[in-house]
C-alpha cells in the first residue's frame, strides 16, 4: 500500500489529453513539492516534472503538473504512442522523514 | 554529462550481505544529496535511503532501517549501500539517483543494479 494514491491505469486515444492524479496528505503533498516520473519498459525513470509544475530541460511542454491541497495532477496533451509508460508521483513526507512514491499509473495510448 | 553507474549487484542467499556502489561523474558530487531507489520485479518505485552532502543527514525507509547502511566518499565521488540480512523481499533493481539542481526531484538516475536474493 503506497502512501500516495494513483489510479492503476488510464487510457486515451492518440492526440487526446489525459490526466493522472496523485492523492496524499498534509505531511507529504500538502507541505512539500511533488515530482513526476515516466518509466518506459526496461529503463530507469525519467523526471518529467519537479517542484509541482516545472519541467527539466528537454521535457516537452505537452507535459504539465499542478498541485492543489493534498493532491497533484500530471497532464499530458497531444498523446503519442511513445507516451505509453508507467508514471509515478513522488514527494517528501515530513512525518515519515522519507521520500514516498505513488504506486504508479500505466498509461495506454489506444 | 552527469553519469551514475551502479555496480555490485548479483545473486545472494537469504540472510546474506551485499555492497552496492554508485560511481558518479560529470558534476560536483560533494554538492548534492544522493539517494537509493529500488524497484522489485513488476512493482513500483520504492525510495530506500538518502545521504546529505557531508553525510550529516541520513534517512532510511522503514523497510530497510537497521539492515542497510548508506555512505559516500566525496573524494572518490562514490555512493555506497551496504545491505545485510537480505530477504527475498529485497530482490529488486537498485538505482542511485541525484536531485535536479536547485529543485526537488530525481533528475539523474543510474542504469540500475539487479540484486536477487534466493537460495
Amino acid at each position: 500500500q503506497s502512501v500516495l494514491t494513483q489510479p492503476p491505469s488510464v487510457s486515451a486515444a492518440p492526440g487526446q489529453w489525459v490526466t493522472i492524479s496523485c492523492s496524499g496528505s498534509r505531511s507529504n503533498i500538502g507541505d512539500n513539492y511533488v515530482s513526476w516520473y515516466q518509466q518506459l519498459p526496461g529503463t530507469a525513470p525519467q523526471l518529467l516534472i519537479y517542484d509541482n509544475n516545472k519541467r527539466p530541460s528537454g521535457i516537452p511542454d505537452r507535459f504539465s503538473g499542478s498541485k492543489s491541497g493534498t493532491s497533484a495532477t500530471l497532464g499530458i496533451t497531444g498523446l503519442q504512442t511513445g507516451d505509453e509508460a508507467d508514471y509515478y508521483c513522488g514527494t517528501w513526507d515530513s512525518s515519515l522523514s522519507a521520500v514516498v512514491f505513488g504506486g504508479g499509473t500505466k498509461l495506454t495510448v489506444l | 554529462e552527469v553519469q551514475l553507474v551502479e555496480s555490485g549487484g548479483g545473486l545472494v542467499q537469504p540472510g546474506g550481505s551485499l555492497r552496492l556502489s554508485c560511481a558518479a561523474s560529470g558534476f560536483t558530487f560533494s554538492s548534492y544529496t544522493m539517494n537509493w531507489v529500488r524497484q522489485a520485479p513488476g512493482k513500483g518505485l520504492e525510495w530506500i535511503s538518502s545521504v546529505s552532502r557531508s553525510s550529516t543527514n541520513i534517512h532510511y525507509a522503514n523497510s530497510v532501517r537497521g539492515r542497510f547502511t548508506v555512505s559516500r566518499d566525496n573524494a572518490k565521488t562514490s555512493l555506497y549501500l551496504q545491505m545485510n540480512s537480505l530477504t527475498a523481499d529485497d530482490t529488486a533493481v537498485y538505482y542511485c539517483a541525484r536531485d535536479i539542481t536547485g529543485g526537488n526531484g530525481f533528475h539523474h538516475w543510474g542504469q540500475g543494479a539487479l540484486v536477487t536474493v534466493s537460495s
